[in-house]
Protein backbone atom coordinates (compact mmCIF):
# COMPACT_ATOMS: atom_id res chain seq x y z
CA UNK A 1 0.00 0.00 0.00
CA UNK A 2 1.37 3.30 -1.22
CA UNK A 3 2.09 5.96 1.85
CA UNK A 4 3.61 9.04 1.53
CA UNK A 5 3.99 11.62 4.70
CA UNK A 6 4.51 15.35 4.25
CA UNK A 7 6.61 16.78 6.50
CA UNK A 8 8.31 20.46 7.04
CA UNK A 9 5.12 22.96 6.50
CA UNK A 10 5.32 25.89 9.03
CA UNK A 11 4.60 29.81 9.06
CA UNK A 12 7.71 31.79 7.55
CA UNK A 13 8.04 35.39 6.55
CA UNK A 14 8.23 36.57 3.10
CA UNK A 15 11.23 36.33 1.19
CA UNK A 16 12.70 33.50 3.66
CA UNK A 17 12.84 29.56 2.53
CA UNK A 18 11.59 26.32 3.83
CA UNK A 19 12.40 23.06 3.09
CA UNK A 20 9.40 20.19 2.36
CA UNK A 21 10.00 16.22 2.58
CA UNK A 22 7.88 13.70 2.09
CA UNK A 23 8.81 9.93 2.91
CA UNK A 24 7.57 7.16 1.17
CA UNK A 25 6.73 3.55 1.58
CA UNK A 26 4.58 0.89 0.41
CA UNK A 27 6.18 0.33 -3.30
CA UNK A 28 9.41 0.68 -5.13
CA UNK A 29 10.28 4.44 -4.76
CA UNK A 30 13.18 4.83 -7.37
CA UNK A 31 10.83 3.79 -10.22
CA UNK A 32 8.21 6.11 -10.25
CA UNK A 33 8.83 10.47 -10.78
CA UNK A 34 7.20 11.90 -8.07
CA UNK A 35 5.16 15.41 -8.19
CA UNK A 36 4.33 18.07 -5.44
CA UNK A 37 0.76 19.84 -5.97
CA UNK A 38 -0.27 22.47 -3.69
CA UNK A 39 -3.39 23.99 -3.22
CA UNK A 40 -4.28 27.56 -1.50
CA UNK A 41 -6.82 27.93 1.48
CA UNK A 42 -10.29 27.98 0.23
CA UNK A 43 -9.28 26.79 -3.84
CA UNK A 44 -8.23 24.39 -6.60
CA UNK A 45 -5.11 22.22 -6.73
CA UNK A 46 -1.99 24.06 -8.92
CA UNK A 47 0.68 21.68 -10.32
CA UNK A 48 4.17 22.57 -8.77
CA UNK A 49 7.50 20.29 -9.70
CA UNK A 50 7.83 16.91 -11.29
CA UNK A 51 11.38 15.19 -10.74
CA UNK A 52 11.61 11.81 -12.95
CA UNK A 53 12.28 8.28 -11.12
CA UNK A 54 16.20 9.05 -10.97
CA UNK A 55 16.16 12.20 -10.79
CA UNK A 56 17.82 13.40 -14.17
CA UNK A 57 14.71 15.42 -14.88
CA UNK A 58 12.69 18.30 -13.12
CA UNK A 59 10.10 20.49 -14.78
CA UNK A 60 8.43 23.07 -12.76
CA UNK A 61 5.15 25.59 -13.01
CA UNK A 62 5.82 28.98 -13.85
CA UNK A 63 4.84 30.34 -10.81
CA UNK A 64 7.65 28.62 -9.21
CA UNK A 65 10.37 28.61 -11.51
CA UNK A 66 13.83 29.78 -10.15
CA UNK A 67 12.48 29.48 -6.34
CA UNK A 68 11.89 26.02 -6.09
CA UNK A 69 14.21 23.27 -6.44
CA UNK A 70 12.53 19.65 -6.23
CA UNK A 71 14.89 16.56 -5.34
CA UNK A 72 14.99 12.98 -4.48
CA UNK A 73 16.94 10.83 -2.36
CA UNK A 74 16.36 7.22 -4.03
CA UNK A 75 18.57 5.87 -0.94
CA UNK A 76 15.86 7.45 1.67
CA UNK A 77 13.05 6.67 -0.37
CA UNK A 78 12.52 11.01 0.45
CA UNK A 79 10.91 13.54 -1.72
CA UNK A 80 11.81 17.21 -1.53
CA UNK A 81 11.20 20.87 -2.37
CA UNK A 82 12.60 23.18 -1.25
CA UNK A 83 11.18 26.69 -1.66
CA UNK A 84 13.36 29.88 -1.65
CA UNK A 85 11.98 33.53 -1.86
CA UNK A 86 8.78 32.88 -0.76
CA UNK A 87 5.85 34.64 -1.31
CA UNK A 88 2.34 35.14 0.38
CA UNK A 89 0.79 33.67 -2.64
CA UNK A 90 2.60 30.55 -1.86
CA UNK A 91 0.96 29.88 1.08
CA UNK A 92 -0.79 26.67 0.61
CA UNK A 93 -1.47 23.06 1.74
CA UNK A 94 1.44 21.32 -0.49
CA UNK A 95 1.25 17.64 -1.73
CA UNK A 96 3.56 14.90 -2.66
CA UNK A 97 1.75 13.00 -5.29
CA UNK A 98 3.10 9.72 -6.91
CA UNK A 99 2.93 9.46 -10.79
CA UNK A 100 1.01 6.35 -12.01
CA UNK A 101 3.62 5.99 -14.73
CA UNK A 102 6.51 3.76 -13.46
CA UNK A 103 9.97 4.18 -15.34
CA UNK A 104 10.91 7.17 -17.85
CA UNK A 105 7.69 8.14 -17.73
CA UNK A 106 5.02 10.84 -16.80
CA UNK A 107 1.41 10.12 -16.48
CA UNK A 108 -1.32 11.13 -13.68
CA UNK A 109 -1.00 11.38 -9.92
CA UNK A 110 -2.16 8.00 -8.57
CA UNK A 111 -1.48 8.21 -4.92
CA UNK A 112 -1.04 11.11 -2.63
CA UNK A 113 0.08 12.87 0.65
CA UNK A 114 -2.14 14.92 3.30
CA UNK A 115 -0.33 17.20 2.96
CA UNK A 116 1.51 19.86 4.59
CA UNK A 117 0.52 23.49 5.40
CA UNK A 118 2.45 26.29 4.67
CA UNK A 119 1.98 30.27 5.90
CA UNK A 120 3.38 32.97 4.15
CA UNK A 121 3.28 35.83 6.34
CA UNK A 122 5.32 38.66 8.51
CA UNK B 1 -0.19 26.55 -22.01
CA UNK B 2 -4.09 25.96 -21.75
CA UNK B 3 -6.49 25.93 -19.11
CA UNK B 4 -9.66 23.53 -17.82
CA UNK B 5 -12.73 25.23 -16.87
CA UNK B 6 -15.43 23.73 -14.57
CA UNK B 7 -18.38 25.22 -13.36
CA UNK B 8 -18.16 26.43 -9.70
CA UNK B 9 -20.42 24.29 -8.27
CA UNK B 10 -23.37 22.08 -8.60
CA UNK B 11 -26.08 20.51 -6.48
CA UNK B 12 -28.54 17.41 -7.01
CA UNK B 13 -30.58 15.06 -5.40
CA UNK B 14 -29.39 11.88 -3.76
CA UNK B 15 -30.26 9.01 -6.09
CA UNK B 16 -29.89 11.56 -9.19
CA UNK B 17 -27.98 11.68 -11.70
CA UNK B 18 -25.31 14.72 -12.41
CA UNK B 19 -22.74 15.71 -14.64
CA UNK B 20 -19.77 17.47 -14.19
CA UNK B 21 -18.50 19.49 -16.95
CA UNK B 22 -14.65 20.38 -18.06
CA UNK B 23 -13.95 22.55 -21.16
CA UNK B 24 -10.19 23.03 -22.21
CA UNK B 25 -9.37 26.74 -23.88
CA UNK B 26 -6.75 26.03 -26.45
CA UNK B 27 -5.83 22.46 -28.08
CA UNK B 28 -7.89 19.35 -28.32
CA UNK B 29 -9.28 17.69 -25.60
CA UNK B 30 -8.57 14.08 -27.25
CA UNK B 31 -4.78 15.08 -27.47
CA UNK B 32 -4.35 13.92 -24.00
CA UNK B 33 -5.99 11.96 -21.54
CA UNK B 34 -8.20 13.75 -18.97
CA UNK B 35 -8.20 12.51 -15.16
CA UNK B 36 -10.71 13.29 -12.91
CA UNK B 37 -9.90 13.74 -8.99
CA UNK B 38 -12.32 13.65 -5.86
CA UNK B 39 -11.59 15.71 -2.56
CA UNK B 40 -13.87 15.32 -0.07
CA UNK B 41 -13.67 17.94 2.82
CA UNK B 42 -10.30 17.95 4.79
CA UNK B 43 -9.08 14.38 2.37
CA UNK B 44 -6.46 14.48 -0.04
CA UNK B 45 -7.50 14.20 -3.74
CA UNK B 46 -8.16 10.79 -4.67
CA UNK B 47 -8.54 9.37 -8.59
CA UNK B 48 -12.14 8.58 -9.53
CA UNK B 49 -11.40 8.64 -13.78
CA UNK B 50 -7.94 8.08 -15.65
CA UNK B 51 -7.11 7.69 -19.14
CA UNK B 52 -10.82 9.65 -20.23
CA UNK B 53 -13.08 7.15 -19.24
CA UNK B 54 -11.03 4.48 -16.97
CA UNK B 55 -12.04 3.81 -13.56
CA UNK B 56 -9.98 2.71 -10.50
CA UNK B 57 -10.93 -0.71 -8.91
CA UNK B 58 -12.34 1.24 -6.18
CA UNK B 59 -13.96 3.07 -7.98
CA UNK B 60 -18.04 1.93 -8.15
CA UNK B 61 -18.95 1.99 -12.09
CA UNK B 62 -21.59 5.07 -10.66
CA UNK B 63 -18.81 7.69 -12.30
CA UNK B 64 -18.43 7.12 -15.34
CA UNK B 65 -16.32 9.95 -18.06
CA UNK B 66 -16.32 10.99 -21.06
CA UNK B 67 -14.41 12.92 -23.77
CA UNK B 68 -16.54 15.06 -26.43
CA UNK B 69 -14.18 16.78 -29.32
CA UNK B 70 -17.14 18.72 -30.88
CA UNK B 71 -17.77 21.01 -27.33
CA UNK B 72 -13.41 20.24 -26.59
CA UNK B 73 -14.70 18.99 -23.02
CA UNK B 74 -14.53 16.53 -21.13
CA UNK B 75 -17.53 15.17 -18.43
CA UNK B 76 -17.56 13.42 -15.56
CA UNK B 77 -21.08 11.36 -14.76
CA UNK B 78 -22.10 10.27 -11.28
CA UNK B 79 -25.40 8.20 -11.02
CA UNK B 80 -27.41 7.21 -8.18
CA UNK B 81 -26.21 9.76 -6.26
CA UNK B 82 -25.13 8.97 -2.52
CA UNK B 83 -24.86 11.54 0.31
CA UNK B 84 -20.62 10.52 0.43
CA UNK B 85 -20.67 11.59 -3.41
CA UNK B 86 -20.36 15.09 -2.19
CA UNK B 87 -16.96 16.66 -2.48
CA UNK B 88 -15.10 18.99 -4.74
CA UNK B 89 -14.88 17.34 -8.39
CA UNK B 90 -11.44 18.47 -10.11
CA UNK B 91 -10.50 17.47 -13.75
CA UNK B 92 -6.57 17.16 -15.12
CA UNK B 93 -4.93 17.34 -18.05
CA UNK B 94 -0.85 18.29 -18.87
CA UNK B 95 0.88 19.59 -22.10
CA UNK B 96 3.79 18.66 -23.84
CA UNK B 97 6.01 21.10 -22.34
CA UNK B 98 6.44 18.78 -19.22
CA UNK B 99 3.03 21.34 -17.20
CA UNK B 100 0.50 19.29 -15.25
CA UNK B 101 -3.04 21.21 -15.77
CA UNK B 102 -6.27 21.28 -13.56
CA UNK B 103 -9.32 22.76 -13.67
CA UNK B 104 -10.35 24.93 -11.09
CA UNK B 105 -12.42 22.50 -9.78
CA UNK B 106 -16.35 21.83 -9.25
CA UNK B 107 -18.34 21.45 -5.67
CA UNK B 108 -21.11 19.14 -5.40
CA UNK B 109 -23.23 19.19 -2.98
CA UNK B 110 -25.79 16.32 -2.80
CA UNK B 111 -29.01 17.92 -1.15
Amino acid sequence: QVHLVESGGGVVQPARSLRLSCAASGFIFNTFAMHWVRQAPGKGLEWVAVISYDGSNKYYADSVKGRFTISRDNSKNTLSLQMNSLRAEDTAVYFCARDSCGGDCYYYFDSWGQGTLVTVSS
Amino acid sequence: NFMLTQSHSVSESPGKTVTISCTRSSGSIASTYVQWYRQRPGSSPTTVIYEDNRRPSAVPDRFSAAIDSSSNSASLTITGLKPEDEADYYCQSYDSNFHWVFGGGTKLTVL
